[in-house]
């Protein structure tokens, strides 16, 4: 089936330290979101890319939409204790199936 | 608005024991969805629904059934219960999956039922 990885997996990184999580798929994405799952809490939706190229900030996050629709990151710039979570990128594949499948995820661990 | 709602939060079972998990969702949304989430790999649908009395098949449904008799509520059953099936089961809703609208087709998701199986 279709499939994306999500790098890296875990990451450790000091406050005021940047962090960025990368989504890479070999197929044509028709667009990709990303969700935030604090510790032990349900994932929560943060943003929809749907053009190639596209570029979208939430304060210090900022989000990427490849050219070719087949990746996509999330950078947080100066990381905080609350940015503590797994992030997780999903995407819907051109012409697939309806499904929405979900990236292993990032596991982002910020030292105060 | 509760949004989505799951019970039981938490279960614990023996093997070979059924159980049904409930979802129900206030916002009036077409589709559901039974994810579940094992460490280091991320969310796996189960099933899905797109619409009162349908549901199909995700990427891992071997070992569950669902259910969707009616638009807010989507039931995911175990029929024997095995311990591969240890895991936190997430439910989720959408008001569409396919629209480029802004918001159309993101993902509601409950806080979770986590299920042992010992």
């Amino acid at each position: 089936g279709q499939q994306v990885m999500q790098i890296p997996q875990y990451q450790h990184v000091q406050e005021g330290e940047d962090f960025t999580t990368y989504c890479n798929s070999s197929t044509t994405l028709s667009n990709i979101q990303w969700y935030k799952q604090r510790p032990g809490g349900h994932p929560v939706f943060l943003i929809q890319l749907v053009k190639s190229g596209e570029v979208k900030k939430q304060k210090r996050l900022t989000f990427q939409f490849g050219e070719a629709k087949k990746n996509s990151s999330l950078h947080i710039t100066a990381t905080q204790t609350t940015d503590v979570g797994t992030y997780f990128c999903a995407e819907s594949f051109s012409g697939s199936a309806r499904q929405l499948t979900f990236g292993s995820g990032t596991q982002l661990t910020v030292l105060p | 608005n509760a949004g989505v709602t799951q019970t039981p939060k938490f279960r614990v079972l023996k093997t070979g024991q059924s159980m049904t998990l409930l979802c129900a969702q206030d916002m009036n949304h077409e589709y559901m969805y039974w994810y579940r989430q094992d460490p280091g790999m991320g969310l796996r649908l189960i099933h899905y629904s797109v619409g009162e009395g349908t549901t199909a098949k995700g990427e891992v449904p071997d070992g569950y059934n669902v259910s969707r008799l009616k638009k807010q509520n989507f039931l995911l059953g175990l029929e024997s219960a095995a311990p591969s099936q240890t895991s936190v089961y997430f439910c989720a809703s959408s008001p569409h999956l396919f629209s480029t609208l802004s918001g159309a087709n993101v993902l509601t998701f409950g806080a979770g039922s986590r299920l042992t199986v010992l």
